[in-house]
């Protein structure tokens, strides 16, 4: 698609319950992130995927939060048994990554974001 | 841990006048800077990016300064607009072959008319 277009815009939830947020990047963008972004915060880097390589999970603040990328294109980030802590807006972005392409390539392109209140 | 800050968590200026948003990063190894604008309840957007082995770099009504010397990234907004108003966040990258982007926690700018 033109941008990167993220799914609901807006979640409530009740404490205890899952939630499922999706993220479709730019076609042919090789580079997928998630973002977190509290109130009046800047943004928390979550998770990374490249291509078909190991996703860089290191920004998983717990074992509650996984994300999968089917295909090397959407990709869903789950949180499990929601939290008050975990309210925030999520971000999706992708890029086109080349490696050693100096900048420009790596922008990353961000979508409006899914914005997640739990109760 | 390296991180990036800014010194200014909110900016008032009056229409037409220039607006200038500064930021102090930690990481030495950073080597790739960029602005993004995020308007209210949309996804940060790209403004301008530059490199370590330049300390300026224009675009139409903005301009990138990076001072290494003392890690200090800065936005400059010539004739600022109301449509200027939103949260600024810069962000560095360690390439190393990453592309993983760690971010301020933003500016707001307050245009006035």
């Amino acid at each position: 698609g033109a941008g990167v277009s993220q799914s609901p815009s807006n979640k409530v939830t009740e404490k205890g319950k899952d939630v499922e947020l999706r993220c479709d990047p730019i076609s042919g963008h090789t580079a997928l992130y998630w973002y977190r972004q509290s109130l009046g915060q800047g943004l928390e880097f979550l998770i990374y995927f490249q291509g078909n390589s190991a996703p860089d999970k290191s920004g998983l603040p717990s074992d509650r939060f996984s994300a999968e990328r089917t295909g090397g294109s959407v990709s869903t980030l789950t949180i499990q048994r929601t939290q008050q802590e975990d309210s925030a807006v999520y971000l999706c972005a992708s890029s086109l990554n080349l490696a050693g392409v100096t900048s420009g390539a790596n922008v990353l392109t961000f979508g409006a974001g899914s914005r997640l209140t739990v109760l | 841990g390296e991180s990036v800050g800014l010194h200014l968590p909110t900016l008032s200026v009056q229409e037409g006048d220039n607006s200038i948003i500064n930021c102090a990063y930690s990481n030495s190894a950073s080597d790739y800077f960029i602005w993004y604008k995020q308007e209210s309840g949309k996804g940060p957007q790209f403004i301008i990016d530059i490199r370590s082995n330049m300390d300026k770099r224009q675009g139409q009504r903005v301009t990138v300064l990076l001072n290494k010397t003392v890690k200090h990234l800065s936005l400059q907004i010539a004739a600022t607009q109301p449509g200027d108003s939103a949260v600024y966040f810069c962000a560095e990258n360690n390439s190393s072959g990453y592309s993983t982007l760690t971010f301020g926690k933003g500016t707001m700018l307050l245009v006035s008319p």
